[in-house]
């Protein structure tokens, strides 16, 4: 089956860094998004990784293993705007390549 | 602003009624999806079109159906609306292989 899974929800200090971890089982492989989205609004892209390996973008980064199966987002000097949901999605190879969901991490920051 | 816009913003009907909500792609880019979201569930996906072809189907109930236009907008039609279908509705949009870009949603209420 498909399947992807993150932790339901994480707490972290502002100006810290965490990790949310996503696992996933999927019968294709063609990518894997990461978004943001605070609550009431529209995910927002924030990264994607294709190939194994750490990709950077600023205060966000985004690692892959396809062998794996797993991926994480790291997020550096945490700020409390960065309060929000964080999905995990894989595109599939099937299916049109469509892109299958995690149900999100609830990350909260904390002064 | 993702550059794809959603109409309405907020809906409120009753039981057995139908809907319809709009979507307007991002300029050039011919893939729409459709996705509901509600508070238990994350996002799931419905429908997703390709240059006014259907190219994949999610969990879409036979209530509901969609189409997308020769203008690239696309509709989603809701009929015999049930308690249950009350959630957040987003479309994105993308191009080939990028990433989706995400409307700001229209949040259907239904009483």
């Amino acid at each position: 089956g498909q399947n992807i899974d993150q932790p339901t929800e994480m707490t972290a200090t502002e100006g810290a860094i965490v990790q949310i971890n996503c696992t996933y089982q999927t019968s294709g492989f063609n990518g894997l998004f990461w978004y943001q989205q605070h609550a009431g609004e529209a995910p927002t892209f924030l990264s994607y990784n294709v190939l194994d390996g750490l990709e950077e973008k600023g205060r966000f980064s985004s690692f892959l293993s396809r062998s794996k199966g797993y991926s994480y987002l790291l997020l550096k000097e945490l700020q409390m705007k960065d309060s929000a949901s964080y999905l995990c999605a894989v595109r599939d190879v099937g299916n049109n390549r469509k892109l299958i969901w995690g149900l999100g991490t609830s990350l909260a920051v904390n002064p | 602003d993702s550059g794809v816009t959603q109409t309405p913003k907020h809906l409120i009907t009753a039981t057995g009624q139908r809907v319809t909500l709009r979507c307007s792609p991002r300029s050039g880019d011919l893939s729409v999806y459709w996705y509901q979201q509600s508070l238990d569930q994350g996002l799931q996906f419905l429908i997703q079109y390709y240059n006014g072809e259907e190219r994949a189907k999610g969990n879409i109930l036979e209530r509901f159906s969609a189409q997308q236009f020769p203008d690239l907008h696309s509709e989603l039609n809701l009929s015999s609306l049930e308690l249950g279908d009350s959630a957040l509705y987003f479309c994105a949009s993308s191009r080939h292989r990028d990433e989706a870009f995400f409307g700001q949603g229209t949040r259907l209420t239904v009483v």
